[in-house]
Protein backbone atom coordinates (compact mmCIF):
# COMPACT_ATOMS: atom_id res chain seq x y z
CA UNK A 1 0.00 0.00 0.00
CA UNK A 2 1.02 3.69 -0.05
CA UNK A 3 3.36 5.34 2.27
CA UNK A 4 2.60 8.17 4.32
CA UNK A 5 5.13 9.16 7.00
CA UNK A 6 5.45 11.70 9.83
CA UNK A 7 7.74 13.97 11.57
CA UNK A 8 9.00 13.89 14.10
CA UNK A 9 7.58 11.02 15.84
CA UNK A 10 7.72 12.18 19.51
CA UNK A 11 8.09 15.52 20.49
CA UNK A 12 8.30 17.06 23.77
CA UNK A 13 7.65 20.88 24.14
CA UNK A 14 7.58 23.54 27.07
CA UNK A 15 3.80 24.72 27.50
CA UNK A 16 3.38 28.15 25.64
CA UNK A 17 5.99 26.88 22.98
CA UNK A 18 4.52 25.94 19.14
CA UNK A 19 5.38 22.62 17.60
CA UNK A 20 5.03 21.48 13.79
CA UNK A 21 4.18 18.23 12.55
CA UNK A 22 4.94 16.95 9.11
CA UNK A 23 2.89 14.63 7.18
CA UNK A 24 3.60 13.54 3.69
CA UNK A 25 2.44 10.89 1.44
CA UNK A 26 5.75 9.35 -0.21
CA UNK A 27 4.82 7.60 -3.33
CA UNK A 28 1.59 9.43 -4.15
CA UNK A 29 -0.22 12.58 -4.27
CA UNK A 30 -2.82 13.26 -2.07
CA UNK A 31 -5.83 15.33 -2.81
CA UNK A 32 -7.00 15.52 0.52
CA UNK A 33 -5.24 14.94 3.96
CA UNK A 34 -6.90 14.27 7.60
CA UNK A 35 -5.94 15.21 11.10
CA UNK A 36 -6.43 13.27 13.59
CA UNK A 37 -6.18 13.27 17.71
CA UNK A 38 -6.51 10.30 19.71
CA UNK A 39 -6.17 9.89 23.72
CA UNK A 40 -5.16 6.80 25.06
CA UNK A 41 -7.31 4.23 24.83
CA UNK A 42 -10.08 5.75 22.43
CA UNK A 43 -10.96 6.13 19.49
CA UNK A 44 -9.48 8.85 16.24
CA UNK A 45 -11.23 12.17 16.24
CA UNK A 46 -10.93 13.99 13.04
CA UNK A 47 -9.64 17.73 13.87
CA UNK A 48 -9.93 18.79 10.56
CA UNK A 49 -9.57 18.28 6.25
CA UNK A 50 -7.34 19.90 4.10
CA UNK A 51 -7.49 20.05 0.53
CA UNK A 52 -4.07 21.27 -1.69
CA UNK A 53 -4.00 25.06 -1.90
CA UNK A 54 -6.99 25.71 0.03
CA UNK A 55 -8.17 26.18 3.64
CA UNK A 56 -8.81 23.51 5.96
CA UNK A 57 -11.77 22.44 7.17
CA UNK A 58 -12.49 22.40 10.92
CA UNK A 59 -14.73 20.09 12.97
CA UNK A 60 -17.03 21.82 15.59
CA UNK A 61 -14.93 22.19 18.71
CA UNK A 62 -11.29 22.34 16.86
CA UNK A 63 -9.88 25.63 17.42
CA UNK A 64 -8.60 26.77 13.85
CA UNK A 65 -6.32 29.23 15.53
CA UNK A 66 -4.44 26.70 17.84
CA UNK A 67 -4.38 23.85 15.47
CA UNK A 68 -2.89 25.53 12.15
CA UNK A 69 -2.95 23.30 9.21
CA UNK A 70 -1.24 24.01 5.69
CA UNK A 71 -1.63 22.23 3.09
CA UNK A 72 1.22 23.34 0.39
CA UNK A 73 1.71 20.45 -1.75
CA UNK A 74 -0.28 17.03 -2.91
CA UNK A 75 2.19 15.59 -1.06
CA UNK A 76 2.58 17.14 2.16
CA UNK A 77 0.46 18.84 5.25
CA UNK A 78 1.27 20.52 8.23
CA UNK A 79 0.21 20.47 12.02
CA UNK A 80 1.15 23.31 13.94
CA UNK A 81 -0.06 23.39 17.58
CA UNK A 82 0.60 26.92 18.83
CA UNK A 83 1.15 28.20 22.62
CA UNK A 84 0.85 24.81 23.42
CA UNK A 85 -0.49 23.59 26.75
CA UNK A 86 -0.38 20.10 28.82
CA UNK A 87 -3.88 19.26 28.17
CA UNK A 88 -2.66 19.81 24.38
CA UNK A 89 -0.81 16.26 25.16
CA UNK A 90 -2.11 13.98 22.51
CA UNK A 91 -1.53 11.19 20.05
CA UNK A 92 -1.62 13.15 16.41
CA UNK A 93 -2.02 10.84 13.57
CA UNK A 94 -2.29 12.37 9.37
CA UNK A 95 -3.85 10.48 6.98
CA UNK A 96 -3.61 10.84 3.14
CA UNK A 97 -6.32 10.14 0.74
CA UNK A 98 -5.51 9.94 -3.22
CA UNK A 99 -7.65 10.12 -6.31
CA UNK A 100 -8.40 6.24 -5.72
CA UNK A 101 -10.44 7.10 -2.64
CA UNK A 102 -8.24 4.95 0.01
CA UNK A 103 -6.89 6.68 3.08
CA UNK A 104 -3.56 5.59 4.33
CA UNK A 105 -2.43 6.77 7.76
CA UNK A 106 1.39 7.84 9.25
CA UNK A 107 2.51 6.28 11.93
CA UNK A 108 1.48 9.36 14.45
CA UNK A 109 3.51 11.94 16.43
CA UNK A 110 2.94 11.43 20.25
CA UNK A 111 3.20 14.64 21.77
CA UNK A 112 3.96 15.97 25.09
CA UNK A 113 3.61 19.34 26.71
CA UNK A 114 5.17 19.60 30.09
CA UNK B 1 -27.32 9.08 12.49
CA UNK B 2 -23.63 9.70 12.09
CA UNK B 3 -22.34 6.95 14.52
CA UNK B 4 -20.51 3.73 14.39
CA UNK B 5 -21.17 1.70 17.00
CA UNK B 6 -18.81 -1.08 17.87
CA UNK B 7 -18.51 -4.09 20.08
CA UNK B 8 -17.00 -5.58 22.25
CA UNK B 9 -14.72 -3.14 23.97
CA UNK B 10 -12.21 -5.77 24.46
CA UNK B 11 -11.71 -9.78 23.67
CA UNK B 12 -9.30 -12.30 24.94
CA UNK B 13 -9.26 -15.38 22.56
CA UNK B 14 -6.92 -17.85 22.52
CA UNK B 15 -4.86 -19.35 19.53
CA UNK B 16 -5.95 -20.72 17.30
CA UNK B 17 -9.70 -19.35 17.75
CA UNK B 18 -11.80 -17.19 16.07
CA UNK B 19 -11.80 -13.64 16.81
CA UNK B 20 -15.19 -11.67 16.16
CA UNK B 21 -15.78 -7.96 16.34
CA UNK B 22 -19.24 -6.43 15.54
CA UNK B 23 -20.20 -3.08 14.02
CA UNK B 24 -23.53 -1.51 13.36
CA UNK B 25 -24.10 1.49 11.64
CA UNK B 26 -27.37 4.15 11.06
CA UNK B 27 -26.56 6.10 7.61
CA UNK B 28 -27.82 4.46 4.40
CA UNK B 29 -25.79 7.02 2.49
CA UNK B 30 -22.10 4.92 3.99
CA UNK B 31 -20.61 2.92 1.38
CA UNK B 32 -17.64 2.21 2.30
CA UNK B 33 -16.72 0.43 5.50
CA UNK B 34 -12.86 -0.36 6.11
CA UNK B 35 -11.15 -2.55 9.14
CA UNK B 36 -8.35 -1.21 10.61
CA UNK B 37 -5.27 -2.59 12.67
CA UNK B 38 -3.88 -0.26 15.00
CA UNK B 39 -0.76 -1.18 17.32
CA UNK B 40 0.09 0.62 20.48
CA UNK B 41 2.34 3.83 19.47
CA UNK B 42 1.34 3.06 15.35
CA UNK B 43 -1.03 4.53 12.89
CA UNK B 44 -4.00 2.72 12.13
CA UNK B 45 -2.75 0.36 8.91
CA UNK B 46 -6.10 -0.69 6.54
CA UNK B 47 -6.82 -4.59 6.87
CA UNK B 48 -9.89 -5.10 4.99
CA UNK B 49 -12.54 -3.38 3.14
CA UNK B 50 -16.25 -4.10 2.05
CA UNK B 51 -18.65 -2.20 -0.74
CA UNK B 52 -22.07 -2.81 -0.06
CA UNK B 53 -22.96 -4.32 -3.22
CA UNK B 54 -21.26 -7.87 -1.76
CA UNK B 55 -22.05 -9.72 1.46
CA UNK B 56 -18.73 -11.59 2.26
CA UNK B 57 -15.16 -10.23 1.59
CA UNK B 58 -12.09 -12.69 2.52
CA UNK B 59 -8.49 -11.80 2.65
CA UNK B 60 -6.09 -14.77 4.23
CA UNK B 61 -7.23 -15.10 7.70
CA UNK B 62 -9.69 -12.16 8.12
CA UNK B 63 -13.28 -12.05 6.77
CA UNK B 64 -15.85 -8.64 7.06
CA UNK B 65 -19.11 -10.20 6.69
CA UNK B 66 -21.99 -7.35 5.26
CA UNK B 67 -25.75 -7.19 6.11
CA UNK B 68 -26.78 -4.62 4.37
CA UNK B 69 -30.78 -5.01 5.42
CA UNK B 70 -29.46 -4.90 9.30
CA UNK B 71 -26.99 -2.72 8.42
CA UNK B 72 -23.76 -4.53 11.01
CA UNK B 73 -20.75 -5.55 9.94
CA UNK B 74 -18.33 -7.61 11.32
CA UNK B 75 -14.30 -8.92 11.15
CA UNK B 76 -14.07 -12.43 11.27
CA UNK B 77 -10.35 -13.28 12.52
CA UNK B 78 -9.45 -17.07 12.12
CA UNK B 79 -6.69 -19.18 13.57
CA UNK B 80 -6.06 -15.94 15.57
CA UNK B 81 -2.25 -15.55 16.83
CA UNK B 82 -0.50 -14.13 19.51
CA UNK B 83 0.21 -11.50 17.14
CA UNK B 84 -2.80 -10.32 16.00
CA UNK B 85 -2.92 -8.52 19.55
CA UNK B 86 -4.06 -4.98 18.79
CA UNK B 87 -6.69 -2.82 18.66
CA UNK B 88 -9.07 -3.08 16.02
CA UNK B 89 -11.10 0.12 14.49
CA UNK B 90 -14.45 -0.34 11.95
CA UNK B 91 -14.80 2.73 10.01
CA UNK B 92 -17.73 3.96 7.74
CA UNK B 93 -17.74 6.13 4.47
CA UNK B 94 -20.49 7.92 2.71
CA UNK B 95 -20.18 8.20 -1.28
CA UNK B 96 -17.14 6.34 -1.35
CA UNK B 97 -15.37 7.12 -5.15
CA UNK B 98 -16.99 10.48 -5.43
CA UNK B 99 -17.06 13.40 -3.62
CA UNK B 100 -16.35 11.09 -0.44
CA UNK B 101 -17.40 12.26 3.03
CA UNK B 102 -14.79 11.20 5.85
CA UNK B 103 -14.48 8.17 7.95
CA UNK B 104 -16.60 7.82 10.76
CA UNK B 105 -14.86 5.42 13.07
CA UNK B 106 -15.81 3.23 15.66
CA UNK B 107 -14.68 3.42 19.55
CA UNK B 108 -12.22 0.46 19.23
CA UNK B 109 -11.98 -3.32 20.04
CA UNK B 110 -8.39 -4.36 22.06
CA UNK B 111 -7.80 -8.24 21.12
CA UNK B 112 -5.44 -9.92 22.98
CA UNK B 113 -4.71 -13.25 21.89
CA UNK B 114 -3.40 -15.93 24.82
CA UNK B 115 -0.92 -18.66 23.79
Amino acid sequence: GAVVSQHPSRVICKSGTSVKIECRSLDFQATTMFWYRQFPKQSLMLMATSNEGSKATYEQGVEKDKFLINHASLTLSTLTVTSAHPEDSSFYICSARGSGGQQFFGPGTRLTVL
Amino acid sequence: QQQVKQSPQSLIVQKGGISIINCAYENTAFDYFPWYQQFPGKGPALLIAIRPDVSEKKEGRFTISFNKSAKQFSLHIMDSQPGDSATYFCAAAPNYGGSQGNLIFGKGTKLSVKP
